[in-house]
């Protein structure tokens, strides 16, 4: 079945520093992909997404490519900030069910 | 638009009681589920449906049932509680994309959450 995994947290890291998180996924066919972002005591809330082969999703200085050769859509801003400190999660859907899959999340925590 | 709302905020059970979470969406959305989310096992599908009278299990349905009288509402049903329901509960809503064979492109909207502890 379809699965995620992203990279296990915390990530802690100084203000404007440039950050990656990883996310690999395993699907058949063409799932679309997708970045959400939960801060503390709310709900999650989509960042960005990307639904076919190379395309880039983009949104508040985060970007991620959907890699097909690698089954990957890594996470990327150039300079943190602290109000970017929150749980990300990776997340997929594919094939005939419609089902949103999520990775376990990642909390990152940006210190000034 | 209140887009996806879920009642109560928090809530404390005893074990073998019985509650209702509520969710409602005001977006005419076909495809509603529900979440629950555990430290280090991030979010969990626990049912779905993709319209009125229809509903699916997910990935954890035990103890959990569920109903869709309406497009707009998708209550989740504890019957007998356990404490190894405490968690937090997602309620989520998006139209239904059925091209290309079913994989969906719409973004996906969540209510604030449930927060649940069972003693």
């Amino acid at each position: 079945g379809n699965s995620v995994t992203q990279m296990e947290g915390p990530v802690t890291l100084s203000e404007e520093a440039f950050l990656t998180i990883n996310c690999t996924y395993t699907a058949t066919g063409y799932p679309s992909l997708f970045w959400y972002v939960q801060y503390p005591g709310e709900g999650l809330q989509l960042l960005l997404k990307a639904t076919k082969a190379d395309d880039k999703g983009s949104n508040k200085g985060f970007e991620a490519t959907y890699r097909k050769e690698t089954t990957s859509f890594h996470l990327e801003k150039g300079s943190v900030q602290v109000s970017d400190s929150a749980v990300y999660f990776c997340a997929l859907v594919g094939g005939a069910t419609n089902k949103l899959i999520f990775g376990t999340g990642t909390l990152l925590a940006v210190q000034p | 638009n209140a887009g996806v709302t879920q009642t109560p905020k928090f809530q404390v059970l005893k074990t073998g009681q019985s509650m209702t979470l509520q969710c409602a969406q005001d977006m005419n959305h076909e495809y509603m589920s529900w979440y629950r989310q555990d430290p280090g096992m991030g979010l969990r599908l626990i049912h779905y449906s993709v319209g009125a009278g229809i509903t699916d299990q997910g990935e954890v349905p035990n103890g959990y049932n569920v109903s869709r009288s309406t497009t707009e509402d998708f209550p989740l049903r504890l019957l007998s509680a356990a404490p190894s329901q405490t968690s937090v509960y997602f309620c989520a809503s998006r139209p239904l994309t059925l091209a290309g064979g079913g994989g969906g492109t719409d973004t996906q909207y969540f209510g604030p959450g449930t927060r649940l502890t069972v003693l």
